[in-house]
């Protein structure tokens, strides 16, 4: 059981470059969510998916987009990475069902833009 | 809006010292809580959540926090801390949606024990 995973853990990009974030879960959870830390900010929304088939924006959805693959899988999107993205993003999933809110996440991937 | 803060962003405890961690909501129901922990270059850890019921939970690695709805806070506490505690540590409010869940995060207290 290797709960989140996420690929790659380290990537380098220049500007105006894409490259997709993948996650995946193995705990049968409904929700994927995917977050971005940035020092002295926390942890702020980017997209989630509530369900297999749906996505919405979070708090810091411009620049991104995502895809909810299956009910495992929830990739992130950089479309023309800038040097704001320069970030960790973190995956997390949660299941809503047993309505204990807790969310597990993944190791993380940090993302340079040059 | 729903939100979360932690007034410290740094504290240094030393080693066997007691260690109390702040955080306040703002949050116009019954809140769901969470205090996560992070070490270096890893992802976050559950250290304990607040539903309901008890305002004094237990969680891993001796931790505990206390609920009071009067203060609006929800601290967390260690009665002895160990070198290896050293570690940001995330205030989170669980925010229902029909949609789904989600977390607002507390910008995070960096917590530095010394020898």
């Amino acid at each position: 059981n290797a709960g989140v995973t996420q690929t790659p853990k380290f990537q380098v990009l220049k500007t105006g470059q894409s490259m997709t974030l993948q996650c995946a879960q193995d705990m049968n959870h409904n929700s994927m969510y995917w977050y971005r830390q940035d020092p002295g900010m926390g942890l702020r929304l980017i997209y989630y998916s509530a369900s297999e088939g749906t996505t919405d924006k979070g708090e810091v959805p411009n620049g991104y987009n995502v895809s909810r693959l299956n009910k495992r899988e929830f990739s992130l999107r950089l479309e023309s990475a800038a040097p704001s993205q320069t970030s960790v993003y973190f995956c997390a999933s949660s299941d809503m069902g047993t309505a204990t809110y807790e969310q597990y996440f993944g190791p993380g991937t940090r993302l340079t833009v040059t | 809006a729903q939100s979360v803060t932690q007034p410290d962003i740094h504290i240094t405890v030393s080693e066997g010292a007691s260690l109390e961690l702040r955080c306040n909501y703002s949050y116009g129901a019954t809140p769901y809580l969470f205090w996560y922990v992070q070490s270096p270059g890893q992802g976050l850890q559950l250290l304990l959540k607040y539903f309901s019921g008890d305002t004094l939970v237990q969680g891993i690695k001796g931790f505990e926090a206390e609920f009071k709805r009067s203060q609006s806070s929800f601290n967390l506490r260690k009665p002895s801390v160990h070198w290896s505690d050293a570690a940001e540590y995330f205030c989170a409010v669980v925010i229902l949606t029909g949609g789904g869940n989600k977390l607002t995060f507390g910008t995070g207290t960096q917590l530095k024990v010394e020898l």
